[in-house]
Order: structure tokens, then sequence, then C-alpha cells
């Protein structure tokens, strides 16, 4: 079983506001790090898949990093917008098995 | 083209009783999966397939069962249901070793 911890466990930021949340994973075994965008009444949509230590990805404002070496992702959000708010999921997997954090859930104030 | 279906949406259940939860994806994945979610837990994997015909335990297996017949349907069945079993339930899938999760719409599951 892989420890998946995601910080912080929620965030209220006012609209336009860019914001960043963490999630680290043990570097070990390590095969790809997965980042969802979770709705409410919704399922989970994925966002990146990244496997090389160094890897960034950008999807309009939301772009994220990824650190294997020393076991972090972290995901931005530039000029957050109201809708924005989610529950960001991060999933680390090693082969078939995935596990996820907590997530972070994120409010944006308008 | 509908992804990932889930059914049912919602059920309540008596402790001691049977019942599948289906799960059906029409994208022609290898990899199906069951999750369940409970607060503070995060989605916890029950069970998963590489493919039809076979199957193998997740982190939380014990009191479920599925089977893969074939590469569209990976039900999960409870063989007898207790409040611990209490969840929402999700199915998802994706291509093998792409990991890019399709997920089910999800089952509101609780045993009383």
């Amino acid at each position: 079983i892989l420890n998946v911890e995601q910080s912080p466990q929620s965030l209220h930021v006012q609209e336009g506001d860019s914001t960043n949340f963490t999630c680290s994973f043990p570097s070990s075994n390590f095969y790809a790090l997965h980042w969802y965008r979770w709705e409410t009444a919704k399922s989970p949509e994925a966002l990146f898949v990244m496997t090389l230590n160094g890897d960034e990805k950008k999807k309009g404002r939301i772009s994220a990093t990824l650190n294997t070496k020393e076991g972090y992702s972290y995901l931005y959000i530039k000029g957050s917008q109201p809708e924005d708010s989610a529950t960001y999921l991060c999933a680390s997997n090693t082969g078939n098995q995935f596990y996820f954090g907590t997530g972070t859930s994120l409010t944006v104030i308008p | 083209n509908a992804g990932v279906t889930q059914t049912p949406k919602f059920q309540v259940l008596k402790t001691g009783q049977s019942m599948t939860l289906q799960c059906a994806q029409d994208m022609n994945h290898e990899y199906m999966s069951w999750y369940r979610q409970d607060p503070g837990m995060g989605l916890r994997l029950i069970h998963y397939s590489v493919g039809a015909g076979i199957t193998d335990q997740g982190e939380v297996p014990n009191g479920y069962n599925v089977s893969r017949s074939t590469t569209e349907d990976f039900p999960l069945r409870l063989l007898s249901a207790a409040p611990s079993q209490t969840s929402v339930y999700f199915c998802a899938s994706s291509y093998l070793g792409q990991g890019d999760y399709t997920f089910g719409s999800g089952t509101r599951l609780t045993v009383v």
C-alpha cells in the first residue's frame, strides 16, 4: 500500500488569486502520478499524467510539476475562477494498482 | 459514446442481503477497477482487472467478489452486506498502462 498525501485538506481563495497544492508519494517503485479534478455530484475527471522527473504539464490556467526523486508533485492554478471550485485528487500507481490521496478541496470565492 | 456506466445510482440493503453493482464501458479499455470512497479515506481500490478472465485484489477486497467475463463488463458482488460496506462505489476504466481513468458516476450504497 502506498501512502499518498495531499495538502492542504481544504483551501478558500478569492477570485483572481493564484494558488497551489501539494501531493507527496513514495519515490521508490514509482510509475506515474495522476491529477484529477472532482466536482461535487460528478465523477473524477483526469487532468494530468506525469511519469518523468521534472515533467511539467499545462492545461489552460492549471499546471503541474513532478519531482520523482523527492516524491512530490505541485498543482498550480493561475487566476482562480469560481468554476475551479472542486476537489483535486492525486494518485500514484505502481503497475496496476493506483493509490489516491484524500484530495484538496478548493473553494474560489467570487 | 456512453463511457463508463454504473447502475444503480442508489441502493439501500439490509444486513446480510446480497447484490451486484454493475459497471460497463464501451471504450474497449482493458483495465477496469472498483473503488470505494469513504469520508476522510479517499478512494480505495477494491478489485481490478487487466482483461477478460483476469482479476486481482486491491487494498480492501474483503466482502467483495468480481468477475470479468467480457472486456465491457466488470460487476462487483456483495455476498452478505454489512453496515461497514456503506459507502460510495466508483467503477473506473482505462487503456492498460496509460492510467487516465474514466470514472463512472458512482453508486451510493447504504447498508442498514
